[in-house]
């Protein structure tokens, strides 16, 4: 079965910095790998997605995110972040099945200091 | 832009009762779907919809859980006899079509508190 692996629970990074949210998964086919953002009291917003291609993915809001089949992994970046960025952030990965549901990490709480 | 609804945004019940969540997708779209995330844990897959059934659910997803497309634009999700356990925000979420490519678009969310 998929799983994804978020290891940092919560960041802080100044505003202005860059920012990057760590992302592994585990899936036997090519994944479909998404990251999504909550605000408080909010839906799961996407940023952006990968599914075949180019391996570096931009996305909304400034962002983008890099797959490596190699570490198994699908980092998310900011090169500099803006207070409004604070927000959980959720990678998932999505079943190769017609459901295509989504198994999703644990979150990373970002926070931004002005 | 369209977005998906639902409501109510917070539901307070007694252990037992039944409740009724509900949502209503982006009105062109084919798949169906319940998350649900208990506090300070993940967002974790229920069941998903389509051509008016099932076609996948998870462990989570009991006889104690139903859903339903009643008219055509509603997707419910009902909990018969509610548990303390079933505390959670509850999300829908929907997405156009079958390909990689369609990702799914989530609603704000239902927090259900059972007390």
């Amino acid at each position: 079965a998929q799983s994804v692996t978020q290891p940092d629970i919560h960041i802080t990074v100044s505003e202005g910095a860059s920012l990057e949210l760590r992302c592994n998964y585990s899936y036997g086919a090519t994944p479909y790998l998404f990251w999504y953002v909550q605000s408080p009291g909010q839906g799961l917003q996407l940023l952006l997605k990968y599914f075949s291609g180019d391996t570096l993915v931009q996305g909304i809001k400034g962002f983008e995110a890099e797959f490596k089949r190699s570490q198994s992994s699908f980092n998310l970046r900011k090169p500099s972040v803006h207070w409004s960025d604070a927000a959980e952030y959720f990678c998932a990965v999505g079943t190769s099945g017609s459901a295509r549901q989504l198994t999703f990490g644990s979150g990373t709480q970002l926070t931004v200091l002005p | 832009e369209p977005e998906v609804t639902q409501t109510p945004s917070h539901q307070v019940t007694q252990m037992g009762q039944e409740v009724i969540l509900r949502c209503v997708p982006i009105s062109n779209h084919l798949y169906f779907y319940w998350y649900r995330q208990i506090l300070g844990q993940k967002v974790e897959f229920l069941v998903s919809f389509y051509n008016n059934e099932i076609s996948e659910k998870s462990e989570i997803f009991d006889d104690q859980f139903s859903v339903e497309r009643p008219d055509g634009s509603n997707f419910t999700l009902k909990i018969r006899s509610t548990k303390l356990e079933d505390s959670a925000m509850y999300f829908c979420a929907s997405r156009q079509g079958g390909g990689p490519q369609n990702e799914q678009f989530f609603g704000p969310g239902t927090r259900l508190t059972v007390l």
